[in-house]
Formats: structure tokens, sequence, C-alpha cells
């Protein structure tokens, strides 16, 4: 099958940074996103990976090695309305579809 | 412009009854995903449409599961029998295209149905 693995839960301090790891089988899939999902609300696109290298938006950025089936999100500068739940999605081969990973649930505290 | 459209938002219903769900995609957009989140399991991709033909529904669970989307503008997605494993929010997206080429378009998410089967 195909698998995605991300950490279930992470904590961080406001004004710091934190890296959220995601890795997946390498033979399966073709470009990386990345969701954003608070509480009780939708999933919202964050980024887009189908090269490796990091790309960069505003604080966010996000990073694939295609070679080593991994990719991770760094959130710069932390804000409380940062707490919330990254998705990390692999974009399967040759077919239309999405595979999420279970989510990571992030904490900020103040 | 007004995003993907869901309703209901909530829905509580009894064993046994039929659900019935509801998406408008974003106008223009030829594709249609049929998403089941639950919190053991996470976004769970059911049934994906392109240009109102079922491309993929390896992921329905079972028979008692179905959607259809009759026109560009509205899909649905029903539970006949509906049990209290089905509970889990569902989440409808589209795309303009779904992702094999460097120009991908994200999915964009309607806010979910919340369904609860007591």
């Amino acid at each position: 099958g195909q698998n995605i693995d991300q950490p279930t839960e992470m904590t961080a301090t406001e004004g710091a940074i934190v890296q959220i790891n995601c890795t997946y089988q390498t033979s399966g899939f073709n470009g990386l996103f990345w969701y954003q999902q608070h509480a009780g609300e939708a999933p919202t696109f964050l980024s887009y990976n189908v090269l490796d290298g990091l790309e960069e938006k505003g604080r966010f950025s996000s990073f694939l090695s295609r070679s080593k089936g991994y990719s991770y999100l760094l959130l710069k500068e932390l804000q409380m309305k940062d707490s919330a739940s990254y998705l990390c999605a692999g974009e399967s081969y040759n077919t239309d579809k999405l595979i999420f990973g279970t989510g990571t649930r992030l904490q900020v505290f103040p | 412009d007004a995003g993907v459209i869901q309703s209901p938002r909530h829905e509580v219903t009894e064993m046994g009854q039929e659900v019935t769900l509801r998406c408008k995609p974003i106008s223009g957009h030829d594709y249609l995903f049929w998403y089941r989140q639950t919190m053991m399991r996470g976004l769970e991709l059911l049934i994906y449409f392109n240009n109102n033909v079922p491309i993929d529904d390896s992921g329905m669970p079972e028979d008692r599961f179905s959607a259809k989307m009759p026109n560009a503008s509205f899909s649905t997605l029903k539970i006949q029998p509906s049990e209290p494993r089905d509970s889990a929010v569902y989440f409808c997206a589209s795309s303009l295209s779904a992702g094999l080429t460097l120009n991908t378009d994200t999915q964009y998410f309607g806010p979910g149905t919340r369904l609860t089967v007591l």
C-alpha cells in the first residue's frame, strides 16, 4: 500500500520555529502537498512540492527529497493561530488521488 | 466567488435510516472528491469524479455507500442503511485538474458535514 507517516502531535512556543516531518514510500508518489486544518474546519492548502528542494511562502516553507521519500513543513515565528493539524498528502502516481497522512496536531503555547 | 458548498453541515440520524449528503463544487472545476475523516483513520478518499464520471470508487467502504454526480454543479453521497460506525465528518473537495502535471491544481475543500448515527 501507499503509506504516509507523520508524528501525531507536537508542541512549540510562540515565536519559535517548528519542523513537521513526513515520510512516504518513494515508489508511490509524484508530488507532496501540505494542508492546514483548524479544529472543526476544512483542510486548506498550504504548499505543493513536486521537485526536490525548498519552497518558501512567508513564514511557511516546505521541503521535498524524492529519493529519500521525505518532506517537511517549516513554520517560523510561530503564532497562536498556527495551532492546528497539518496534513501531509502524497499525489499518487498515474492517478488523480491524494493520499493523506493522519495529520500532526501542533499546539503553540504562549 | 463561492467555495465548495456542502449541506447539511450537521446531520444526526438513527441507525438504519438513509442519509444523503450534498455538494456543489466550485464552478469550472472538473474534478470532485468525497472524503471521510475520523480520529482513528484520518482523511480517507471515498470516491472521485472527473467531468461527472466516477473514476475511482475503491475507497467506498461497502455497498451501503453510493455517490452520484448528475451534472457539473451537484453531487450526492448516500448511505443506506446508516450505521453508528459511519459517524464521521464527510468532506467534498473540487479541483481544476488532479495533479498529473507540474501545473497541478490544489483541491479546495468544503466545510464538511458532521454525521452522527445513533
